[in-house]
Order: structure tokens, then sequence, then C-alpha cells
């Protein structure tokens, strides 16, 4: 069946270091990538997506690049801040199931100052 | 636009009473899902529903948890009886047909003495 692996957490970065959380799925046919954010005491929400090979997604200075090749979907950013501190959820979606979306068990990051 | 909506959104109640958790999706969102969020199994799909049917109940842990969709703009998660087990952050979010993304509440935390 569909599946998502990340990285286990949790990911400890200092200030403007540079972040990548590794994100790799297993899915037949051509599933949409997400990632997905969940700050201190809030519900998840949508960070980026891409819906086919080789699309980059992109929000608030965090990439993802479906790669299908190697059925991998990494979170990047560049400069994180104390503020990007939260748990980062890769996620797809199985478009023969009623938009139901596969999540990965999360990352967990935390930016020190 | 009034995003999802939880209540309560903290729920503290003795082993052995009934707990109703409650959910009003976006307006028009076609999609409803229940999730449960704990330390240690992570983000659990428990019910989802499309037009207020019920779609897929598979994660739905055991027949003391049942869950209701009487109309658009709200459902129901029962636990009853509940047990110490049940505490988590539940969460209800909702989605249009063909769009993917998912729209997250703020979650109930729940903590069964």
């Amino acid at each position: 069946g569909n599946s998502v692996t990340q990285m286990e957490g949790p990911v400890t970065l200092s200030e403007e270091a540079f972040l990548t959380i590794n994100c790799t799925y297993t899915a037949t046919g051509y599933p949409s990538l997400f990632w997905y954010v969940q700050y201190p005491g809030e519900g998840l929400q949508l960070l980026l997506k891409a819906t086919k090979a080789d699309d980059k997604g992109s929000n608030k200075g965090f990439e993802a690049t479906y790669r299908k090749e190697t059925t991998s979907f990494h979170l990047e950013k560049g400069s994180v801040q104390v503020s990007d501190s939260a748990v980062y959820f890769c996620a797809l979606s199985d478009k023969t199931s009623y938009d139901k979306v596969i999540f990965g068990p999360g990352t967990s990051l935390s930016v020190i100052p | 636009d009034a995003g999802v909506i939880q209540s309560p959104r903290h729920e503290v109640t003795e082993m052995g009473q009934e707990v109703t958790l409650r959910c009003k999706p976006i307006s028009g969102h076609d999609y409803l899902f229940w999730y449960r969020q704990t330390m240690m199994r992570g983000l659990e799909l428990l019910i989802y529903f499309n037009n207020n049917v019920p779609i897929d109940d598979s994660g739905m842990p055991e027949d003391r948890f049942s869950a209701k969709m009487p109309n658009a703009s709200f459902s129901t998660l029962k636990i009853q009886p509940s047990e110490p087990r049940d505490s988590a952050v539940y969460f209800c979010a909702s989605s249009l047909v063909g769009q993917e993304t998912q729209y997250f509440g703020p979650g109930t935390r729940l903590l069964v003495l």
C-alpha cells in the first residue's frame, strides 16, 4: 500500500543554519505530495505541495522537489529561524481513494538562537 | 473566512464517562476527516466522510468509538465509555473534492483520568 517515510527527529539547528528533512514515499500511480507544518498547540497546515514529477513546491523560504526517480520529496530551507520550530509532516494523496491523504510520522524541528 | 471549528478545545473526564467531540467544517467542503494524534502512534486517521456519508471507518479503534455527520456543517466523534488510553489530541479536517489540501481545526485535547 501507499506509505510515507521521514527522517526521525528531533532535529535541532542553530538559527540561520541550512535545513533538510528527508522524505521518501511508496505509491502506485502518480500521487500529489505535500509538506504540512504543525506549530505548538495548533493543527496541521499546508506548507507546500507538488502535483507531478519535477514540480517544485515553495512557501515561506521552504522548498521541495517531486523526484519520481528516487521517490523522494525532501524539504529544504536555506536559513532557518526560531519561528520555524515546529513538527513537519510529509504526506501524499491517494487519488484513487476519495482524496484521502497519507501522512508520515512527522519530524520535530527546534531552532535555537 | 472561518476555518474548521472544533469544540471543546480541552476536555478532562474520568474513565467510563461518555465524551463527545464536535466539528464544524469549512462551509462548502465535501470531505470531513477525524484524526487522533499521540506521541506513541503519531497522527492516525479514524474515519472520513464524503457528502455526510462515512467512506472509511477502518481506523476507528473499537466499538467504543462512533462518528456521525448529520448534515454538511456538523460532525461528532463520540467515545463511550472512555478509557485512559483514549487520551490524545483529536483533530477534525475538511477539504474540497479534487483539491486534496486538508484544512485542520485546532484540535481537542482529551485527557481521560
